[in-house]
């Protein structure tokens, strides 16, 4: 298995340009999620996915905007960038579960960092 | 809502010592709570989970974490830290009573291991 991944690795765009960040995972996962990742700030969800064409705000959605037109596949598109979306983004994936079961592991990518000049 | 502290930005233990990284979480029942370990320019990786059942649980590469009610505390320890430890540690909280989508990571402590 490939797990999760990410392309691209790096990315520089100029303001106003807009761009996808790819993320695919060969595990069967139901559940789906990009976060963002800034300093002193931790991991904060801006989409998540439970199953094909199925998807839902998390915390810092706006300027993103994601779908899932299959269960490998959860594109994130940033609409016009902005300096403010400078951060490294992370795809996640697992296993969903509802409340009162074990939760499940979340495998997550191996990021991409944005730079908005 | 659930949010979780960690207080600690950055830890520096020598090679051989003990760890321990602190976790502090608020939520109003039995919340889930993780530990997961970010290496430089990689993705995270499940350390270990708590649920239900034992407080103290034990997780990969030789690291375990004790929840304790009283506290609102979910403290990672290691007995004695290698090298490869230096890493990225964040805990995070979830509300039991929703699935993943409610999961609420910490700030992060960086730990640096000196020889």
């Amino acid at each position: 298995n490939a797990g999760v991944t990410q392309t691209p690795k790096f990315q520089v765009l100029k303001t106003g340009q807009s761009m996808t960040l790819q993320c695919a995972q060969d595990m069967n996962h139901e559940y789906m999620s990009w976060y963002r990742q800034d300093p002193g700030m931790g991991l904060r969800l801006i989409h998540y996915s439970v199953g094909a064409g199925i998807t839902d705000q998390g915390e810092v959605p706006n300027g993103y905007n994601v779908s899932r037109s299959t269960t490998e596949d959860f594109p994130l598109r940033l609409l016009s960038a902005a300096p403010s979306q400078t951060s490294v983004y992370f795809c996640a994936s697992s296993y969903y579960f509802v409340g009162g079961k074990t939760p499940y592991e979340q495998y997550f990518g191996p990021g991409t960092r944005l730079t908005v000049t | 809502a659930q949010s979780v502290t960690q207080p600690d930005i950055h830890i520096t233990v020598s090679e051989g010592a003990s760890l321990e990284l602190r976790c502090n979480y608020s939520y109003g029942a039995t919340p889930y709570l993780f530990w997961y370990v970010q290496s430089p320019g990689q993705g995270l990786q499940l350390l270990l989970k708590y649920f239900s059942g034992d407080t103290l649980v034990q997780g990969i590469k030789g690291f375990e974490a004790e929840f304790k009610r009283s506290q609102s505390s979910f403290n990672l320890r290691k007995p004695s830290v290698h090298w490869s430890d230096a890493a990225e540690y964040f805990c995070a909280v979830g509300a039991s009573n929703f699935g993943n989508e409610k999961l609420t990571f910490g700030t992060g402590t960086r730990l640096t291991i000196i020889p």
